[in-house]
């Protein structure tokens, strides 16, 4: 039940494509959902987070939509560059009963955008 | 820079060494964690320190030995690694408080060291 489930596992897209990666969830106390991504050489760095009480959140050409009631959210980049190739991690977190806000994450997306 | 610095960036060890990794965070947090990174796996929790108390072990063998003298350092104390322990060892801190309302709550991770166990 601690699980996040994360896919597709690699996608390509050429430029100015629309990658789109999906999570799903079963623990309905996780209240905080954030995405992170990896440069290779790099630790992961936070992208953009939601939370349960909206559908959508946008920042700049990244959005993720959460749908509640099925367990699952997912991000969007629109307008995908070359530069957005990296590895793009969901998490989940229960962090209104934890001070520290422990992550679980999903497996991994490795994307690649061609030029 | 995410000020989060870890060294060594990369070790080589043996099975029978005893060797440290290092972790510091310039940010004022006082959370500080370890994760495991495996090829084709999730991230895995390691070890939490919340104001240099354990708070969390994720059933984390014996041979790995966290250490957090303050809240701005953490080490990992490794000794009689098995080579399925090679990966990438990720340091985190985070703020410790309730989430407030327009503040994004954020780990911020160091570059990682990436351990070879021979």
């Amino acid at each position: 039940q601690q699980q996040v489930k994360q896919s597709p596992q690699s996608l390509i897209v050429q430029k100015g494509g629309i990658p789109i990666i999906n999570c799903a969830y079963e623990n309905t106390a996780f209240d905080y959902f954030p995405w992170y991504q990896q440069f290779p050489g790099k630790g992961p760095a936070l992208l953009i987070a939601i939370r349960p009480d909206v559908s959508e959140k946008k920042e700049g050409r990244f959005t993720i939509s959460f749908n509640k009631s099925a367990k699952q959210f997912s991000l969007h980049i629109m307008d995908s560059q070359p530069g957005d190739s990296a590895t793009y991690f969901c998490a989940a977190s229960n962090i209104s009963s934890s001070n520290t806000g422990k992550l679980i994450f999903g497996q991994g997306t490795t994307l690649q955008v061609k030029p | 820079e995410t000020g989060v610095t870890q060294t060594p960036r990369h070790l080589v060890m043996g099975m029978t060494n005893k060797k440290s990794l290092k972790c510091e965070q310039h940010l004022g947090h006082n959370a500080m964690y370890w994760y495991k990174q495996s090829a084709k796996k999730p991230l895995e929790l390691m070890f939490v320190y919340n104001f240099k108390e354990q708070t969390e072990n994720n059933s984390v063998p014996s041979r790995f030995s966290p250490e957090c003298p303050n809240s701005s350092h953490l080490f990992l104390h490794l000794h009689t690694l098995q080579p399925e322990d090679s990966a990438l060892y990720l340091c985190a801190s985070s703020q410790d408080s309730p989430l407030l309302a327009g503040v994004t709550y954020e780990q911020y991770f160091g570059p990682g060291t990436r351990l070879t166990v021979t």
